[in-house]
């Protein structure tokens, strides 16, 4: 089965920039969707087809995807952004999310 | 606003069965997918299975772990979807996430705790 490789945790310093790797086989060829979630709440959607942000993200949330890592990125990182986040991919109609990274804003 | 509210949770034994009811409104329910996605106590996101609308044929789609034992299902007339759960085991123990979207999981309803134990 597909599998989708996130690292377990990223610490950050409030105004720096966040970047978390999400990898998997061919995953360039893919769109990718990331996804926050803080303590007791649901998941919200922060980016989608790999670089799109919904509506209401702030814009210091982007994306990148390039060969088989894509990226989520948080430029000048705030403390109301420490929270799981996880990369979605689908393959052969089944949707995969890897496994979540902790970001810590120190 | 869209709003997705999860309903039927509760504890069950062991190979028992439950349906999980997901009332939706704010958004076209009849043209869109909707999916179920689970969390256990402490661990990432697992997708369990979505339904399509209509126009496709409400075409239905599992992962492997619970191919054959769940079910999705849908009532347009009511805007809501359901999750029939069956021969339930303990490691299916989870939150379990209502969410509407076709290929994009955009709005998540806030989950209901499904506890399976003896």
């Amino acid at each position: 089965s597909y599998e989708l490789t996130q690292p377990p945790s990223v610490s950050v310093s409030p105004g720096q920039t966040a970047s978390i790797a999400c990898s998997g086989d061919k995953l360039g060829g893919k769109y990718v969707c990331w996804y926050q979630q803080k303590p007791g709440q649901s998941p919200v959607l922060v980016i989608y087809q790999n670089t799109k942000r919904p509506s209401g993200i702030p814009e210091r949330f982007s994306g990148s995807n390039s060969g088989n890592t894509v990226t989520l990125t948080i430029s000048g990182t705030q403390a109301m952004d420490e929270a799981d986040y996880y990369c979605q991919a689908w393959d052969s109609n089944i949707l995969v999310f890897g496994g979540g990274t902790k970001l810590t804003v120190l | 606003e869209v709003q997705l509210v999860e309903s039927g949770g509760g504890l069950v034994q062991p190979g028992g069965s439950l349906k999980l009811s997901c009332a939706a409104s704010g958004f076209t329910f009849s043209g869109s997918a909707m999916h179920w996605v689970r969390q256990a106590s402490g661990k990432g996101l697992e997708w369990v299975g979505r339904i399509r609308s209509e126009v496709d044929s409400y075409a239905t789609a599992y992962v492997a772990s619970v191919r054959g034992r769940f079910t999705i299902s849908r009532d347009d007339g009511k805007n809501t979807a359901y999750l029939q759960m069956n021969s339930l085991k303990t490691e299916d123990t989870a939150v379990y996430y209502c969410i509407y979207g076709e290929y994009v999981l955009d709005y998540w309803g806030q989950g209901t705790l499904v506890t399976v134990s003896s």
